[in-house]
């Protein structure tokens, strides 16, 4: 079965821009979590989403925004890029919004 | 806020050595405790966890044991090998399993040679 995907792999934008980062969770799975992790730190929580519903949202500016559409993939999205937004945006996926989180890939966003 | 500090690495040890990678963390209520690993190139992948006090948690030759007392969950390995190389993430959850937002502490790198 194929596990978590994430799109793009890497990413390069510049300040000001807007990105658009894609997931797909493992089939089945009805929630998915998004976290950026900066280089040399762990992973933050960012949003999680269950049945198309936000269900938590972490300490980040309203620049980000996120939605999951019915076949359960998500979109986070991120306005008005600044350096400090450049980071691994790691995509999670779980049964429900309380069963254990599957990780992707991860995608490399290098803003400039 | 809940939280998680874990040891600063880079931890460098020979194969066959004893791995020991220390975590705390702080926590209001009674959260579910967990041991990520990162492999160059990849995501995270669950380790071990424990979702109460007194539980051990296993895999790989991996063990942490969730203390209440001493609001830890210390990473052991009795034998390393080469391929545990990796960066090794502590987190907590408030919710059931590893469900609603897991935090992370900032990772310590494990760097085995032969």
């Amino acid at each position: 079965d194929a596990g978590v995907t994430q799109s793009p792999t890497h990413l390069i934008k510049t300040r000001g821009q807007h990105v658009t980062l894609r997931c797909s969770p493992i089939s089945g799975h009805k929630s998915v979590s998004w976290y950026q992790q900066v280089l040399g730190q762990g992973p933050q929580f960012i949003f999680q989403y269950y049945e198309k519903e936000e269900r938590g949202r972490g300490n980040f500016p309203d620049r980000f925004s996120a939605r999951q559409f019915p076949n359960y993939s998500s979109e986070l999205n991120v306005n008005a890029l600044l350096l400090g937004d450049s980071a691994l945006y790691l995509c999670a996926s779980s049964l429900r919004e309380d069963n254990e989180q599957f990780f992707g890939p991860g995608t490399r966003l290098t803003v400039l | 806020g809940d939280s998680v500090t874990q040891m600063e690495g880079p931890v460098t040890l020979s194969e066959e050595a004893f791995l020991t990678i220390n975590c705390t963390y702080t926590a209001t209520g009674y959260p579910s405790l967990f041991w990520y690993v990162q492999y160059p190139g990849e995501g995270l992948q669950l380790l071990l966890k424990a979702t109460k006090a007194d539980d051990k948690g296993s895999n790989k030759g991996f063990e942490a044991t969730y203390r209440k007392e001493t609001t830890s969950f210390h990473l052991e390995k009795g034998s390393v090998q080469v391929s545990d190389s990796a960066v090794y993430f502590c987190a907590l959850s408030d919710g059931w399993q590893a469900g609603t937002a897991l935090i992370f502490g900032k990772g310590t790198t494990l760097s085995v040679s032969s």
